[in-house]
């Protein structure tokens, strides 16, 4: 059973659109993560949120929590070709377990 | 570059031969994961230290694999008896556990993709 579930699995679209990733659950999370990885690298982390309801910006980037704390979202605005990657979140149910990971949204944004 | 460091970053080997991959954890971070990555899925979770003492491992590691973190430092992954199944990407990742604060950020490696022939 995947306690993250993430959507769109694939997502292909012209760069200087905007697009949203979702990464929902059942499970109650005391903080969540977003990560990005390119092809035979590890992931690299964009962002951690921790408060329902919490926002945060990382230049074109926006991260929202939900107020439950059990599902997020990644908005990226006019997207760039350097945009490109396996985007993934992760959860932990508490502050001291492992992170439950989707299994990404795979984005490509085509000049 | 003062990152979690995996080595090596590449290993093809023949089915039933042992393989030991290693991590080197940010300097100052306490705790210290391994996850495994197949193609099309996101990591999940094998084991993980606190120091020297491994506190957690998952059903995914099977007898044929063993980690340890001997000093606290770094830490290596060892897996026997290669099956095909064994290929994937070895991911580390590394954080700093505080007492009272209920949330830790953990920083990957660039991981160790195994190949078994």
């Amino acid at each position: 059973t995947q306690l993250l579930e993430q959507s769109p699995q694939f997502l292909s679209i012209q760069e200087g659109e905007n697009l949203t990733v979702y990464c929902n659950s059942s499970s109650v999370f005391s903080s969540l993560q977003w990560y990005r990885q390119e092809p035979g690298e590890g992931p690299v982390l964009l962002v951690t949120v921790v408060t329902g309801g919490e926002v945060k910006k990382l230049k074109r980037l926006t991260f929202q929590f939900g107020d439950a704390r059990k599902d997020s979202s990644l908005h990226i605005t006019a997207a760039q070709p350097g945009d490109t990657g396996l985007y993934l979140c992760a959860g932990a149910r508490s502050g001291n377990t492992p992170l439950v990971f989707g299994k990404g949204t795979r984005l490509s944004v085509i000049a | 570059d003062t990152g979690v460091s995996q080595d090596p970053r590449h290993k093809i080997t023949k089915r039933g031969q042992n393989v030991t991959f290693r991590c080197d954890p940010i300097s100052e971070h306490n705790r210290l994961y391994w996850y495994r990555q197949t193609l099309g899925q996101g990591p999940e979770f094998l084991t993980y230290f606190q120091n020297e003492a491994q506190l957690e491992k998952s059903r995914l590691l099977s007898d044929r694999f063993s980690a340890e973190r001997p000093k606290g430092s770094f830490s290596t992954l060892e897996i026997q008896r290669t099956e095909q199944g064994d290929s994937a990407m070895y991911l580390c990742a590394s954080s700093l556990a505080s007492k009272g604060i209920n949330q830790e950020t953990q920083y990957f490696g660039p991981g160790t993709r195994l190949l078994v022939l």
